[in-house]
């Protein structure tokens, strides 16, 4: 039940600014993934990455799978109200090992 | 059905009472999760299956909580003499293979009173 370090914890930003949040750990990944979560609802997943240096986007969401396999980060682009919630990073270190998920990042979109 | 499902969606139980949760992972998916979650915070990890078989049970908080899965498929997370404490939303994710992306359910809403 390790957990990964995400950052930030929360970020308060204007509407059509960009958003940067990155997970970190001390051990190799083969697997991440972003996760969303809106209130009252589950995680959804947003982008999944398998290979380092893997650079995948997803409409205005664009997501890295870091080179030293230890690091992944979530950019969000022109930010809309509807991007506010809970966005969880989550790693598989690979085999038969579970996921471990970061703490998240709650973002707060300001009128 | 096409999605991770739990029941019930919400539960009110007495404190001291033991409670079942239900989470019927997606068909064919090996490896399920299961995840506590306070209001507004963080997924706190509880006890991962690979088959019906439980590799990391470490996040259990503990000996009133206990979780089995049957036939690869269904899940029960048990928890007994429940306690204040105990109230808050668990979440259920399943995942075709250990490292593939993992699809969580809608969570059941714990309240002990």
């Amino acid at each position: 039940g390790q957990q990964l370090n995400q950052s930030p914890q929360s970020m308060f930003i204007q509407e059509g600014e960009d958003v940067s949040m990155n997970c970190t750990s001390s051990s190799i990944f083969n697997t991440w993934l972003w996760y969303k979560q809106d209130p009252g609802e589950g995680p959804v997943l947003l982008i999944a990455l398998y290979k380092a240096g893997e650079l995948t986007s997803n409409g205005r969401l664009t997501a890295q799978f870091g080179i030293t396999r230890k690091d992944s980060f979530l950019n969000i682009s022109a930010s809309i109200p509807s991007d506010v919630g809970i966005y969880f990073c989550a790693g598989q270190k690979g085999g038969a090992d579970g996921l471990t998920f970061g703490k998240g990042t709650h973002l707060i979109i300001q009128p | 059905g096409a999605g991770v499902s739990q029941s019930p969606s919400n539960k009110v139980t007495e404190k001291g009472k033991d409670v079942e949760l239900r989470c019927d992972p997606i068909s064919g998916h090996t490896a399920l999760y299961w995840y506590r979650q306070s209001l507004g915070q963080g997924l706190e990890f509880l006890i991962y299956f690979q088959g019906n078989s439980a590799p990391d049970k470490s996040g259990l908080p503990s000996d009133r909580f206990s979780a089995e899965r049957t036939g690869g498929s269904v899940s029960t997370l048990t928890i007994q003499r429940t306690q204040q404490e105990d109230s808050a939303v668990y979440l259920c994710a399943s995942s075709f293979l250990p490292g593939s992306e993992a699809f969580f359910g809608q969570g059941t809403r714990l309240t002990v009173v």
